[in-house]
């Protein structure tokens, strides 16, 4: 099992439309989670941190569930520029280590 | 402007040669880190450093080499021991204490 897994995709979305993504991780004492996003031949890009309490950034939720382990990222009001891979990230408590899933690729159409 | 500059952005090798990688920050973070992503797969540590003149094998360290003699510099070598040494190699770096990773451009390397 990986310690970190996502639904590959591609999810296939109109603009406007809301779409969420799930990720679960093997390892409970995973202390960090953030999401990335990934352009096609880019770096990735943190998008932002997951926190217990969950966390918004203007069209952007994240959730995590700790008894579940899985983090979950939400977009609304989807925009053609918000195509792109998006890596759920997990680390441990030594912090210096962060394990990525392989992503989630996001096609947003007009 | 404050970032972490990899290069070159695309390499070419023949098979038996070591090629050398260069990441270069100037944030003045404390942590350095070398990745290789495989397409469709997600990033594989290679080696990490915490502190200058120290660093530690990650998960694929094996036919890779490296060395921190400056904060600012964290050079990888991928040696004719690799055995596929075609990916993506991605430099990051993070501040003390702090799990957020931030990224280089990327190095997409080639062995013809």
């Amino acid at each position: 099992r990986k310690e970190v897994e996502q639904d590959p995709g591609p999810f296939n979305v109109p603009e406007g439309a809301t779409v969420a993504f799930n990720c679960t991780y093997s390892n409970s004492a995973s202390q960090s989670f953030f999401w990335y996003r990934q352009d096609c031949r880019k770096e990735p890009k943190l998008l932002m941190s997951v926190y217990s309490s969950g966390n918004e950034d203007g069209r952007f939720t994240a959730q995590l569930n700790r008894a579940s382990q899985y983090i979950s990222l939400l977009i609304r009001d989807s925009k053609l520029s918000d195509s792109a891979t998006y890596l759920c990230v997990v680390s441990l408590d030594s912090s210096y280590k962060l394990i990525f899933g392989s992503g989630t690729r996001l096609l947003v159409r007009p | 402007d404050g970032g972490i500059t990899q290069s070159p952005k695309y390499l070419f090798r023949k098979e038996g040669q070591n090629v050398t990688l260069s990441c270069e920050q100037n944030l003045n973070h404390d942590a350095m880190y070398w990745y290789r992503q495989d397409p469709g797969q997600g990033l594989r540590l290679i080696y990490y450093s915490q502190i200058v003149n120290d660093f530690q094998k990650g998960d694929i360290a094996e036919g890779y080499s490296v060395s921190r003699e400056k904060k600012e510099s964290f050079p990888l070598t991928v040696t004719s021991a690799q055995k596929n040494p075609t990916a993506f190699y991605l430099c990051a770096s993070s501040s003390w204490g702090k799990d957020e990773q931030f990224f280089g451009p990327g190095t997409r390397l080639t062995v013809l």
